[in-house]
């Protein structure tokens, strides 16, 4: 079956830049999804990207896609305390998806 | 756009009985919503496809006469935890579709717990 790994932890200084990182096994992927879950709440779709794309960006998020080494990875610019979450990594065949564990993002001040 | 209501938000029940949580999605039609089960710090587990019309596709080890789905409408899937348990306590999550592979929105989720 598909694998899709991520680090379970990040910690970033308020105002710095926040990077999660995440592999993937399925090379048949079509696309790549960011979820962020808050505190008792389902997911919110933050970005996708199509398999053939390498990069895309929209307004503080910035998605890397290295489809070579299967790595997805999110950068959120200027963290604030309000991007303190977990933030799953997806991808998709067919219809169905596959999440990663979870990055628990804490940003401090 | 693209909004999936799920209800109710959370639930308390006693072991032997039943729940059902109903998965809408409020502004586009579903042929295919999703129930997935969250345990706690862990990651999404999908349970089934529900497809309206037809029979739900369980993924392997979802016990299908445990976990009921129904989709009769393009709007409307609900899931029925039948002969509730300590052990299905857990956080259930739907999804669907408006845009295909592009959008899978998700309802808020439900937090059930079964004493």
């Amino acid at each position: 079956g598909e694998d899709v790994e991520q680090s379970l932890f990040l910690s970033v200084r308020e105002g710095d830049s926040s990077v999660i990182n995440c592999t993937y096994t399925d090379s048949s992927s079509t696309y790549l999804y960011w979820y962020k879950q808050e505190p008792g709440a389902g997911l919110q779709l933050l970005t996708y990207i199509f398999s053939n794309m390498d990069m895309k960006q929209d307004q503080r998020l910035t998605v890397l896609l290295n489809k070579k080494d299967k790595h997805l990875s999110l950068r959120i610019a200027d963290t604030q305390t309000g991007d303190s979450a977990i933030y799953f990594c997806a991808e998709s065949n067919d219809y169905k998806l596959s999440f990663g564990a979870g990055t628990t993002v804490t940003v401090r001040a | 756009g693209a909004v999936v209501s799920q209800h109710p938000s959370w639930v308390i029940c006693k072991s032997g009985t039943s729940v059902k949580i109903e998965c809408r999605s409020l502004d586009f039609q579903a042929t295919t919503m999703f129930w997935y089960r969250q345990f706690p710090k862990q990651s999404l587990m999908l349970m089934a496809t529900s497809n309206e019309g037809s029979k739900a596709t369980y993924e392997q080890g979802v016990e299908k006469d445990k976990f009921l789905i129904n989709h009769a409408s393009l709007t409307l899937s609900t899931l029925t935890v039948t002969s509730a348990h300590p052990e299905d306590s857990s956080f259930y999550i739907c999804s669907a579709s408006r845009d295909g592979a592009k959008g899978y929105t998700f309802g808020s989720g439900t937090r059930l717990t079964v004493v």
